[in-house]
């Protein structure tokens, strides 16, 4: 059963255009969520990340909105760079779960000139 | 800092080889976790410890086995490989209270034939 969904498994956008990552949760304990970047051959990189006292983080390009009623969160990347193309996992975790994270399957961004 | 270092790179086992794949951190972290991504799919937590000395099951344990007798290194241990083992591994660290400081390593991507 999968805690953590990103149903999209690929989104393409123009260069500086706005790029929105999707993920969705089933398990109501988590408590803090996170997307990580991954490039071919190299492992995941932290990039934002979100409590569930929020609703929103912001980060530079980098936005990430939380709707705990709907159990949803977004990525906003906004100008979209062709830098950017790579895998994005969504993850959630729990604080009494000594930090252990559960991962979606992520979305491969590519952003083209 | 070299982060997190994982040996080896890539590597190919016969069924019912054993093999013991290698992660050294050197930022003093407390948590270590192993994961494994399957292709087209998400991380999944194997094995993690939260000091050395004291390790815990994820979500995929069976197969593996792992031991953490310093805070640096923590291995993790392969008997008896099998084709569904084949995969790519991580190995993460972070700060305790830190969950948006897990660093990864490259991956270990491990073919068992």
């Amino acid at each position: 059963d999968q805690q953590v969904k990103q149903n999209s498994p690929s989104l393409s956008v123009q260069e500086g255009r706005i790029s929105i990552l999707n993920c969705d949760y089933t398990n109501s304990m988590f408590d803090y969520f996170l997307w990580y970047k991954k490039y071919p051959a190299e492992g995941p990189t932290f990039l934002i990340s979100i409590s569930s006292i929020k609703d929103k983080n912001e980060d530079g390009r980098f936005t990430v909105f939380l709707n705990k009623s709907a159990k949803h969160l977004s990525l906003h990347i906004v100008p979209s760079q062709p830098g950017d193309s790579a895998v994005y996992f969504c993850a959630a975790t729990s604080g009494g779960s000594n930090y252990k994270l559960t991962f979606g399957k992520g979305t491969l961004l590519t952003v083209n000139p | 800092n070299a982060g997190v270092t994982q040996t080896p790179k890539f590597r190919i086992l016969k069924i019912g080889q054993s093999m013991t794949l290698q992660c050294a951190q050197d930022m003093n972290h407390n948590y270590m976790y192993w994961y494994r991504q399957d292709p087209g799919m998400g991380l999944k937590l194997i094995y993690y410890s939260v000091g050395a000395g004291i390790t815990d099951k994820g979500e995929v344990p069976n197969g593996y086995n792992v031991s953490r007798s310093t805070t640096e290194d923590f291995p993790l241990r392969l008997e008896l490989a099998a084709p569904s083992q084949t995969s790519v591994y991580f190995c993460a660290s972070g700060e305790q209270g830190g969950v948006d400081t897990q660093y990864f390593g490259p991956g270990t991507r491990l073919t068992v034939l």
